[in-house]
Formats: C-alpha cells, sequence, structure tokens
C-alpha cells in the first residue's frame, strides 16, 4: 500500500516551459492539496480539492493550474514556468469529518523538488 | 485574518526536554495541530489537540490553552533523531477551514 506518491520526485525545466507534477493516494480520501515550501515562509497552499471534479485556490495559486477528473490523482501543471516558482512542492491527502470539513490530519506526499532555469 | 507564532529555531542537548511553543490568532478554531519534518523529508502528523490540556504519545507530548491561544510541543529525552523542522498547524475558519501552518521551529539537537 504506498499511500500517497508523487512524480516525479525532481524536476529541471526551462523558464515558459509547462510542467505538471503529479499526485497519486490509495486511500480514497476526499481532501487533496497542494503546497509549495520555501525557505523562510513555511508551507504555502497553492490549491485544494474537496472531492473529485471541486477544485479551489489556495493562497498562491496565480500561475497553476489543477483538475481532479478521478479520486485518487491530484496533478497540478505550472502552464509556464517561472524562476520564483523553484520549489519542493508538498502533495497531501486528508479524511473528511462528518460536518464535511477536512478533517486536521495531513497526510503527505514524500516532494517534488523543482528547478527552473 | 490568522497567524501562528513558533521561534525560527531552538537548541537541546541529547537526552534533555525541549519544549517548542506556538501562538495562535484565527477566525474561529478547532484544534491545534502538530507536524515534523527532517531535512529532504516530507511533513508528518505529531499530535492533534481540540481541548485544553497535555496529550500524552510516548516521548512527545503535545498541550494546548484555549484561553492563551498557545500550545506547545514537549519531546522528552532527546534522541539525535529528533533533529527536525516543527509546524503547528490551525484551520482558519475565515479561509474556508484550510489548514494553514506555521513557519516552523528548527530543532538543534547537540551530543
Amino acid at each position: 500500500d504506498a499511500g500517497i506518491t508523487q512524480s516525479p520526485r525532481y524536476k529541471i525545466t526551462e523558464t515558459g516551459r509547462q510542467v505538471t507534477l503529479m499526485c497519486h493516494q490509495t486511500w480514497s480520501h476526499s481532501y487533496m492539496f497542494w503546497y509549495r515550501q520555501d525557505l523562510g515562509h513555511g508551507l504555502r497552499l497553492i490549491y485544494y480539492s474537496a472531492a473529485a471534479d471541486i477544485t479551489d485556490k489556495g493562497e498562491v495559486p496565480d500561475g497553476y493550474v489543477v483538475s481532479r477528473s478521478k479520486t485518487e490523482n491530484f496533478p497540478l501543471t505550472l502552464e509556464s514556468a517561472t524562476r520564483s516558482q523553484t520549489s519542493v512542492y508538498f502533495c497531501a491527502s486528508s479524511d473528511v469529518e462528518l460536518a464535511g470539513v477536512s478533517t486536521d490530519t495531513q497526510y503527505f506526499g514524500p516532494g517534488t523538488r523543482l528547478t527552473v532555469l | 485574518g490568522q497567524s501562528l507564532e513558533q521561534p525560527s529555531e531552538v537548541t537541546a542537548v541529547e537526552g534533555a526536554i525541549v519544549q517548542i511553543n506556538c501562538t495562535y490568532q484565527t477566525s474561529g478554531f478547532y484544534g491545534l495541530s502538530w507536524y515534523q519534518q527532517h531535512d529532504g523529508g516530507a511533513p508528518t502528523f505529531l499530535s492533534y489537540n481540540a481541548l485544553d490540556g497535555l496529550e500524552e504519545t510516548g516521548r512527545f507530548s503535545s498541550f494546548l490553552s484555549r484561553s492563551d491561544s498557545y500550545g506547545y510541543l514537549l519531546l522528552q529525552e532527546l534522541q539525535m533523531k529528533d533533529s527536525a523542522s516543527y509546524f503547528c498547524a490551525v484551520r482558519d475558519q475565515s479561509r474556508d477551514d484550510k489548514i494553514i501552518f506555521g513557519k516552523g521551529t528548527r530543532l538543534h539537537i547537540l551530543p
């Protein structure tokens, strides 16, 4: 049981290229999240999804696109990569409480280290 | 709005006890979570406090005071493997209940 996986683990790309980061979870968790982590900023939420076909913006969504056609997958696309998007990207998932909101326990993937030249 | 404040770095000696504090300001409050992250690794969930008091899980304990908007993570019998960053996190009602993380406390352990 792999839990939550991300691919690729490392990626180097050039400014202006499109890049897609993949995230897959095997728990059938309702909620999935994308964070970026940069020194001095901690974890910042990019986008999240409450269920298949439901996505919403987080704190820093500009320059990113997400989709969620299946519960288990939540890809993140950088449409035209910029140097400021060099970061470590974490995908996470969480279950849902009875009230329908995400629980406080999030399970993180191993991360993708992205470098934009 | 919301904010989470925690020290950027803490240093302690192997075998000792260390406390990492977190103060928060949120629109509504459900509870305080703690995550651990080793260098190059992913954050992993440690604990969650919804009610006042101390929750103990092995060498790690977490405390919450809702009236003071304050919590802490207590690590006992420190081991070198505890060297990591520790993040507190809360859900913020003003942001659709999304979880907001503090900037993290880097714990250095000296032999």
